[in-house]
């Protein structure tokens, strides 16, 4: 299994580009996540997707779209990049490893996206 | 809403000392708890987790208990290496499953 592949790992864009960062699993998980990280602030949930076809907004979820239309894919779209926008961007996804609340997330290694 | 405190960092220490990271919490409910932990230019690995009160996790030498009436998941160490050195996460797992809500992390630095 190759887990949580992220693409591409670097990015630059210019203020007012858009772009799509890819997410794909292969662990057939039901549950995916986007999330990003700031010096100081941990990891902020963007957008999760709780199956095919179902999305939902996280903490931070303005200038982001995303959509769910396979289980292995998520893909996260900034409409128009603000330099707010910089900082490294993490997918996961998670299953239940017994109860109601015990999801494990596995990670990707991130993409580290820089807006000028 | 639902929130994780981690003490800050960064916390710098000699090779075999030992090792304590706090982390509280606020949840309405019954979440699951979890540390993560990320290496320099890594996403973040599961180090261990504990899904209901009195639980501990344990692994590669580190423990945590889930302590109900302290509200708290702090994370130990008896003797840390150099490789250990990274920075940690404490997250819980709110009502909803599959979302993770994180601490701000604390780097910790192992000197030889």
């Amino acid at each position: 299994n190759a887990g949580v592949t992220q693409t591409p790992k670097f990015q630059v864009l210019k203020t007012g580009q858009s772009m799509t960062l890819q997410c794909a699993q292969d662990m057939n998980h039901e549950y995916m996540s986007w999330y990003r990280q700031d010096p100081g602030m941990g990891l902020r949930l963007i957008h999760y997707s709780v199956g095919a076809g179902i999305t939902d907004q996280g903490e931070v979820p303005n200038g982001y779209n995303v959509s769910r239309s396979t289980t292995e894919d998520f893909p996260l779209r900034l409409l128009s990049a603000a330099p707010s926008q910089t900082s490294v961007y993490f997918c996961a996804s998670s299953y239940s490893s017994g109860g109601w609340s015990a999801y494990e997330q596995y990670f990707g290694p991130g993409t580290r996206l820089t807006v000028t | 809403g639902d929130s994780v405190t981690q003490m800050e960092g960064p916390v710098t220490l000699s090779e075999e000392a030992f090792l304590t990271i706090n982390c509280t919490y606020t949840a309405t409910g019954y979440p699951s708890l979890f540390w993560y932990v990320q290496y320099p230019g890594e996403g973040l690995q599961l180090l261990l987790k504990a899904t209901k009160a009195d639980d501990k996790g344990s692994n590669k030498g580190f423990e945590a208990t889930y302590r109900k009436e302290t509200t708290s998941f702090h994370l130990e160490k008896g003797s840390v290496q150099v490789s250990d050195s990274a920075v940690y996460f404490c997250a819980l797992s709110d009502q909803e499953g599959g979302k993770l809500i994180f601490g701000q992390g604390t780097e910790l630095s192992v000197k030889p």
